[in-house]
């Protein structure tokens, strides 16, 4: 157990529909990274928070955006979504304070699927 | 932006063989990180490396950082089947300020045969 937890585990949606994945990352951990991975994919970062701002973009549509709220937790939103949106997504939460790489630790991951 | 690309993408052995995954940075890299995802799970940190030609063991593992920090490989002496799995280096670009996030490789799916 990673420390870090995902809700829900499992989502079966609709084509156009929009959905919410949470993330509660480790006790003490200030960023918030969310990746997606696709079948025979790798892990593609989406984006990262830390302590509330957001501190680095990756391959992030513009039908997706995320939030980091005060007490750390983390949200991504996607919406309008397509059948290519269906996927394991992960949260991972690091310190990192000073910029520095740490340790991720990841969560065990939404799968979403879009019919 | 920065690419770290991994290979080769799936490896198949049988238990016992040696097992080695390659990583290339297109950048220089202040850090490398290896995780070890295991079917159906999500990635596991395995270690970091920091220091340039820096070689780091665990076990059956030997973990080496390329003279440049732009390369890494992981190895696997005799192979066992709990090793199965994929492995992912994951790179922090020495320019800027990257805030700890990680560009990952692909991955290795590695397959043991008993």
């Amino acid at each position: 157990d990673s420390g870090v937890t995902q809700t829900p585990k499992h989502l079966i949606t609709a084509t156009g529909q929009r959905v919410t994945l949470r993330c509660s990352p480790r006790s003490g951990d200030l960023s918030v990274y969310w990746y997606q991975q696709s079948l025979d994919q790798g892990l593609q970062f989406l984006i990262q928070y830390y302590n509330g701002e957001e501190r680095a973009k990756g391959n992030i549509l513009e039908r997706f955006s995320a939030q980091q709220f005060p007490d750390l937790h983390s949200e991504l939103n996607l919406s309008s979504l397509e059948l290519g949106d269906s996927a394991l997504y992960f949260c991972a939460s690091s310190v990192p304070a000073s910029g520095e790489a740490d340790t991720q630790y990841f969560g065990p991951g939404t799968r979403l699927t879009v019919l | 932006g920065q690419q770290v690309m991994q290979i080769p993408q799936y490896q198949h052995v049988q238990e016992g063989e040696d097992f080695t995954t390659y990583c290339n940075s297109s950048t220089t890299l202040s850090n490398i990180q290896w995780y070890k995802q295991r079917p159906g799970g999500h990635p596991v940190f395995l270690i970091q490396l920091v220091k340039s030609g820096e070689v780091k063991k665990q076990k059956r593992l030997t973990f080496q950082f390329g003279e440049a920090k732009k390369n890494s490989s992981l190895h696997i002496t005799a192979t066992q089947t709990t090793d199965v799995g994929t492995y992912f280096c994951a790179g922090q670009d020495a320019g800027g300020t990257s805030y700890g996030k990680l560009t990952f490789g692909q991955g290795t799916i590695l397959t043991v045969h008993p």
